[in-house]
């Protein structure tokens, strides 16, 4: 099955400084990654999504790429502000199932 | 509605009690999703119900027991369960069945087996 990987685990910024979270696949199947954000006690919500047939999205300071040849993603915050700081998971999905990474927790200081 | 309801948010239970989660949308998605999440832990698929019918079962003990009424609707039913149990259960929808599979959550339930 599907193996999804993470990296970092944890991620300490400052105001303003930019987070790059990574991920790889295994499954050259996976056709679509989304990104979801959890902040503490809440649910997980969708911020970011992009498809396998895409390289690069962006949605105001959240910026998500793709390299398919090499099965890794990657999600970009600029601008980082207090309100970004919560768990960040990514996930790779085929065929109606999602595989989820184990997750980043992003500190952002102000 | 763009939300994912579920009750009861908060759940104790003994080993020996039966009880049932809960989960509504009326967003018209065809699929929906029973997840489980440890804390500091991703969500882990249990269940997929497609078109109201059962499509994945990740090897889920039968100490859980899924049903899905009608489009709206998904209950997870659970009996005998152990401590180790205990976590966030948490629905989902999703309009897509493949493909762009865009999750809408729900806050969960959170269980707590003793």
């Amino acid at each position: 099955g599907e193996n999804v990987e993470q990296h970092p685990s944890t991620l300490s910024v400052q105001e303003g400084d930019s987070a790059v979270i990574k991920c790889t696949y295994s499954d050259s199947a996976s056709n679509y990654f989304p990104w979801y954000k959890q902040e503490l006690g809440k649910r997980p919500q969708l911020i970011i999504d992009i498809r396998s047939n895409v390289g690069e999205k962006k949605d105001q300071r959240i910026a998500v790429t793709l390299n398919k040849t090499a099965k890794h993603f990657s999600l970009h915050i600029t601008e980082t502000q207090p309100e970004d700081s919560a768990v960040y998971f990514c996930a790779a999905t085929y065929a109606g199932k999602s595989t989820f990474g184990d997750g980043t927790t992003l500190t952002v200081k102000p | 509605d763009t939300e994912v309801t579920q009750t009861p948010k908060h759940l104790v239970m003994g080993m020996t009690n039966k009880k049932s989660l809960k989960c509504e949308q009326h967003m018209g998605h065809r699929a929906m999703y029973w997840y489980k999440q440890k804390a500091k832990k991703p969500p882990e698929l249990m269940f997929v119900y497609s078109y109201e019918k059962l499509s994945i079962n990740e090897s889920v003990p039968s100490r859980f027991s899924p049903e899905c009424p009608n489009s709206s609707l998904l209950n997870l039913h659970l009996h005998a369960l152990q401590p180790e149990d205990s976590a966030l259960y948490l629905c989902a929808s999703s309009q897509e069945l493949s493909g762009l599979v865009k999750l809408f959550f729900g806050s969960g339930t959170q269980l707590s087996v003793l």
